[in-house]
């Protein structure tokens, strides 16, 4: 399984933009990024995800390196309620083991 | 409205018994996942299934088993076998949208602890 590496924790302060690095260099050519977040005590949300170019939704924007072994998630406008676990995932096109990191901590300073 | 619903939310079992977490979806998913999390940790995969009568092992799939006779529901049993079972039990669905990107939607979590 193509493996991902993001930092422990993170801090950020409110209303401050926010950038989640996630290295990726063994990611194969038909692999996804995706993003989901998880708040406490609740179960995952999905965030965005992308495959060669950038991406952006309501929620945030996700850069993908040109090589692809790296992407950044980007938190424009950091609220207290964005705090939470970031997890940067690896996935093919189909329904296939879907494994999770320890993802990164986000703090968010008011 | 349509999401994954898992039940209970919190439950307490004795050692040496067996207990069955329920997981029903109404999003039409094909596919269906079980995870665990322990505290301060990631999400570790149990099994999970891609249609229905057919799943496979996770990573950690040791003591667990499933099944999955219907497209909606994906119940797990943790079995006297599991050595720690205390922890929080996520169960997701997935559909693959309109980029062909498998997209994982998670239920609120069912948290095990075993007195």
């Amino acid at each position: 399984d193509a493996k991902t590496t993001q930092p422990n924790s993170m801090e950020s302060n409110e209303e401050e933009p926010v950038h989640l690095p996630c290295n990726h260099s063994t990611i194969s050519g038909t692999d996804y990024i995706h993003w989901y977040r998880q708040l406490p005590s609740q179960g995952p949300e999905y965030v965005i995800h992308g495959l060669t170019s950038n991406v952006n939704n309501r929620m945030a924007s996700l850069a993908i390196a040109e090589d692809r072994k790296s992407s950044t998630l980007i938190l424009h406008r950091a609220t207290l309620r964005d705090a939470a676990v970031y997890y940067c995932i690896l996935g093919g096109g189909g329904y296939q083991k879907v494994t999770f990191g320890t993802g990164t901590k986000l703090q968010v300073i008011p | 409205d349509g999401g994954i619903t898992q039940s209970p939310k919190y439950l307490f079992r004795k050692e040496g018994q067996n207990v069955t977490l329920s997981c029903e979806q109404n999003l039409n998913h094909d596919a269906m996942y079980w995870y665990r999390q322990d505290p301060g940790q990631g999400l570790r995969l149990i099994y999970y299934s891609q249609i229905v009568n057919d799943f496979q092992k996770g990573d950690i799939a040791e003591g667990y088993s499933v099944s999955r006779e219907k497209k909606e529901s994906f119940p797990l049993t943790v079995t006297s076998a599991q050595k720690n079972p205390t922890a929080f039990y996520l169960c997701a669905s997935s559909f693959r949208g309109s980029s062909g990107a498998n997209v994982l939607t998670f239920g609120a979590g069912s948290r095990l602890t075993v007195l």
